[in-house]
């Protein structure tokens, strides 16, 4: 199966900076990738697949580039609420895999 | 806009079998692919199985073959997911998620169902 590795598992940033967060895939998955925020006791939302398209009423502070095996998800100008679990995930080849996540946490 | 309502929490004792259901709202159960993931406590996310628009049929992750059916019941919009032979290690939030019927992209998810397997 693909792996997926995300990173940093960790990050600081003071709300009104920039984030960005890196993930890699295994294998080549083209632009069939997804990513995935997720607050505190609530379901995944999907941000952006295709890599680089954002879902339906995602805000334009988001934004996902990529394509093959290295994605970036850029929140520029964060927001109080954008501090969560950010997953990428793969579609590309049976079975779907996620990576481990990355906590986007308040510097 | 669509929406995917679950059952509610399940505790189970190891070797018991567990079925959670996802009833789709605002939409036909039969205009998605419906897929399902877990996430243990404190822990990633998990695909456990889902709907392949292009060969017509329910993929498993090889991990839960043998112990997971899902199926649908397109005259309630309601789709199960199966889970048997418990153990502690399947305690975990059960997530129903959705793509459009011939799609691949899990825009819909349900909001969880926690299954507590304990002794």
């Amino acid at each position: 199966e693909v792996v997926m590795t995300q990173s940093p598992a960790t990050l600081s940033v003071s709300p009104g900076d920039r984030a960005t967060l890196s993930c890699r895939a295994s294998l080549t998955v083209i632009s069939n990738l997804a990513w995935y925020q997720q607050r505190p006791g609530q379901p995944p939302r999907l941000l952006m697949y295709g890599a680089s398209t954002r879902a339906t009423g995602i805000p334009a502070r988001f934004s996902g580039s990529g394509s093959g095996a290295e994605f970036t998800l850029t929140i520029s100008s964060l927001q109080s609420e954008d501090f969560a679990v950010y997953y990428c995930q793969q579609y590309n080849y049976w079975p779907y895999t996620f990576g481990q996540g990355t906590k986007l946490e308040i510097k | 806009q669509v929406h995917l309502q679950q059952s509610g929490p399940e505790v189970k004792k190891p070797g018991a079998s567990v079925k959670v259901s996802c009833t789709v709202s605002g939409s036909s159960l039969g205009e998605l692919s419906m897929h399902w993931v877990r996430q243990a406590p404190v822990k990633g996310l998990e695909w456990m199985g889902g709907f392949d628009p292009e060969n017509d049929e329910t993929i498993y992750a090889q991990k839960f073959q043998g112990r997971v059916t899902m199926t649908d019941d397109t005259s309630t919009d309601a789709a199960y997911m199966e889970l048997s032979s418990l153990t502690h290690e399947d305690t975990a939030v059960y997530y129903c998620a959705a793509s459009t019927r011939r799609g691949y992209i899990l825009h819909y998810w349900g909001q969880g169902t926690l299954v507590t397997v304990s002794s």
